[in-house]
């Protein structure tokens, strides 16, 4: 199983919006809407911020939303803060009872 | 609040069996959820090893199944991986961790903060 395709690095200004994608195929991404998203600061372990494509867990602020178009889910971080800047990593189930992630990206706030 | 904490070896020989326990705290394992282990290779990306559900279903990654075992000990709120016959490529930072159902895609919501594991001689 292959990983999934993240872009290596984004970034933006504190109050600007920033999306990452996370490709995949017809076989994971595409087929399931179980895709997660999560934020690792450097020395800390992951943080999840969204699951089921665009469901976000108690105590995670309304700037992280998540989508999926096709094999292509997104994560959108809007009004960017200092504290955004981390590693995002997306996941994804695929059949039959296995999991994938992406390669991360380096969300940097300039 | 959920805690995790690896604990095992730090440096395993080749062909050996790498050994690392999971102690939760905050949450009792017997009462629901699945439980997992995760590590990245140095300079790879993430890669999900296995996971255990708390009435013993065991599920593993298609190319380790053949060497790996997770098995949780209630009685002590632990669960443990062996991996055995181990090469240089196991060697990662490996977390544990516990995930939601399969209706939530196995979503992982709590994390243990990794424990690195070499493989060398």
């Amino acid at each position: 199983q292959s990983a999934l395709t993240q872009p290596p690095s984004a970034s933006g200004s504190p109050g600007q919006s920033v999306t990452i994608s996370c490709t995949g195929t017809s076989s994971d991404v595409g087929y399931y809407k179980y895709v997660s998203w999560y934020q690792q600061h450097p020395g800390k372990a992951p943080k999840l911020m969204i699951y089921e494509v665009s469901q976000r867990p108690s105590g995670v602020p309304d700037r992280f939303s998540g989508s999926k178009s096709g094999n292509t889910a997104s994560l959108t971080v809007s009004g960017l803060q200092a504290d955004d800047e981390a590693d995002y990593y997306c996941l994804s189930y695929v059949a039959i009872n296995n999991l994938v992630f992406g390669g991360g990206t380096k969300l940097t706030v300039l | 609040q959920v805690q995790l904490q690896e604990s095992g070896p730090g440096l395993v020989k080749p062909s050996e069996t790498l050994s690392l326990t999971c102690v939760v705290s905050g949450y009792s394992i017997s009462s629901g959820y699945y439980w997992g282990w995760i590590r990245r290779p140095p300079g790879k990306e993430l890669e999900w090893v296995g996971s255990i559900s708390y009435s013993g279903s065991t599920y593993y990654r298609p190319s380790l199944k053949s060497r790996v075992t997770i098995s949780v000990e209630t009685s002590k709120n632990q669960f443990s991986l062996k991996l055995s016959s181990v090469t240089a490529a196991d060697t990662a930072v490996y977390y544990c961790a516990r995930q939601m159902s399969y209706n939530n895609g196995w979503a992982i919501d709590y994390w243990g903060q990794g424990t690195l594991v070499t493989v060398s001689s």
